[in-house]
């Protein structure tokens, strides 16, 4: 079975720490997306990682794919409230239309 | 930008009603997908499309159709509404080439069953 698992799925920061949110998923694949969705709002898309040890940084937030060990990581730096969000993974298990299969999302809350 | 637009936010409708959920791409993509989004649940496919006139069954389509009869527009049915489809309805496309930037997601249509 396809599986993609995120933990946390909540997590409450204070302004300022570190902490890193976790995606593993089941099954052989170099393709992995990070979202997010503010709260009524629609998914925006992150990060593209598309091979093992590909990383990517945008302001606080920084992803890595790890293809052998089946893991992705979002690291958060010197959080910001701005940053409160939920954010998913989705990883593409190929096929020639590329279906995406997304965790359950980490709800980030960032506090002063 | 790709834009991919829902027709509708906010939707209130009777149980047994036919209801028509619109997306409409404007980037020739060839794929497009319907997910719905649950409290605690994610989001899960619904159904998807790679051509016009073509369509797969994702992981829940039950209930659920599906049109594509042009290719900037696909457009979700629930044949009799009830309560249990009360959800977030989130369409998204991609084209050829999609893995290199993922999906681009439409706004949403949140709907409610009573």
């Amino acid at each position: 079975e396809l599986k993609v698992e995120q933990n946390p799925l909540f997590l409450s920061m204070q302004e300022g720490k570190n902490y890193t949110i976790y995606c593993n998923y089941s099954t052989t694949s170099d393709r992995l997306y990070w979202y997010r969705q503010d709260p009524g709002k629609s998914l925006e898309s992150l990060f593209v990682l598309l091979s093992n040890g590909a990383v990517k940084q945008e302001g606080r937030l920084m992803a890595s794919l790890d293809t052998k060990a089946r893991l992705s990581t979002l690291h958060i730096t010197a959080a910001v409230h701005d940053l409160s969000a939920t954010y998913f993974c989705a990883v593409d298990y190929g096929g020639s239309q590329g279906n995406l299969i997304f965790g359950k999302g980490t709800k980030l809350s960032v506090k002063p | 930008d790709v834009k991919v637009t829902q027709s509708s936010r906010y939707l209130v409708k009777r149980t047994g009603e036919k209801v028509f959920l619109e997306c409409v791409q404007d980037m020739d993509h060839e794929n497009m997908f319907w997910y719905r989004q649950d409290p605690g649940l994610g989001l899960r496919l619904i159904y998807f499309s790679y051509d016009v006139k073509m369509k797969e069954k994702g992981d829940i389509p039950e209930g659920y159709s599906v049109s594509r009869e042009k290719k900037e527009r696909f457009s979700l049915i629930l044949e009799s509404a009830s309560t249990n489809q009360t959800s977030m309805y989130l369409c998204a496309s991609g084209g050829q080439g999609t893995f290199a930037y993922g999906y681009t997601f439409g706004s949403g249509t949140r709907l409610t069953v009573v």
